[in-house]
């Protein structure tokens, strides 16, 4: 996976929605993952997508679309906690490395 | 069941020196990734381990290297350390292909 796109900083209300989104360039896509990581934390697995669609986990959702590139995380009901960088990552055909994106620092204000 | 565990957690050295990283597995993976992270920055592959070998590289120079033993734990070397080398170190483990990988804490490295 290369050129993996997703917005620098978002900031919500506690209780909203927030939406992040990902593009991604592949020459054989392979499964995308979002991962959530506090500041000065280890990077914990939130969700994983292979096909088409959409996965649901608690307050966590998170949509693929292969043929558009495209994915995002749904963060409902926004807590204090949420507040983290959210990290896309994509794994090619062949490949055993993760690739990944910078980064979507979220904050949740009261 | 314990996570990923890595040592040191922070470690400062000088320009030229050498670095020896490591990392326990969590239980039952088998496999060993190691990354590196710049500050506001994705995680950039390093290479994996895999039955004791190095199995794929990331775009790192020949100075990065590590090691697998059979107890699957893992080791990061880094030789003639460079002010760029600053970075938190993460270790992640996983036991098949596709399964997502397990992060530790990481170890964060700074180089005067």
């Amino acid at each position: 996976g290369q050129n993996i796109d997703q917005p620098t900083e978002m900031t919500a209300t506690e209780g909203a929605i927030v939406q992040i989104n990902c593009t991604y360039q592949t020459s054989g896509f392979n499964g995308l993952f979002w991962y959530q990581q506090h500041a000065g934390e280890a990077p914990t697995f939130l969700s994983y997508n292979v096909l088409d669609g959409l996965e649901e986990k608690g307050r966590f959702s998170s949509f693929l679309s292969r043929s558009k590139g495209y994915s995002y995380l749904l963060l409902k009901e926004l807590q204090m906690k949420d507040s983290a960088s959210y990290l896309c990552a994509v794994r090619d055909i062949g490949d055993y490395k993760l690739s990944f994106g910078a980064g979507t620092t979220v904050t949740v204000r009261a | 069941d314990a996570g990923v565990t890595q040592s040191p957690t922070h470690l400062i050295k000088t320009r030229g020196q050498q670095v020896t990283l490591r990392c326990s597995p969590k239980s039952g993976h088998d496999t060993v990734s190691w990354y590196q992270q710049a500050l506001g920055q994705g995680p950039q592959f390093i290479f994996q381990y895999y039955e004791e070998e190095e199995r794929q590289r990331g775009n790192f120079p020949d100075r990065f290297s590590g090691h697998q033993f059979p107890n699957y734990s893992s080791e990061l070397n880094v030789n003639a350390l460079l002010l760029g080398d600053s970075a938190l170190y993460l270790c992640a483990s996983s036991s098949y292909s596709n399964q997502p990988q397990h992060f530790g804490d990481g170890t964060r490295l700074s180089i005067l």
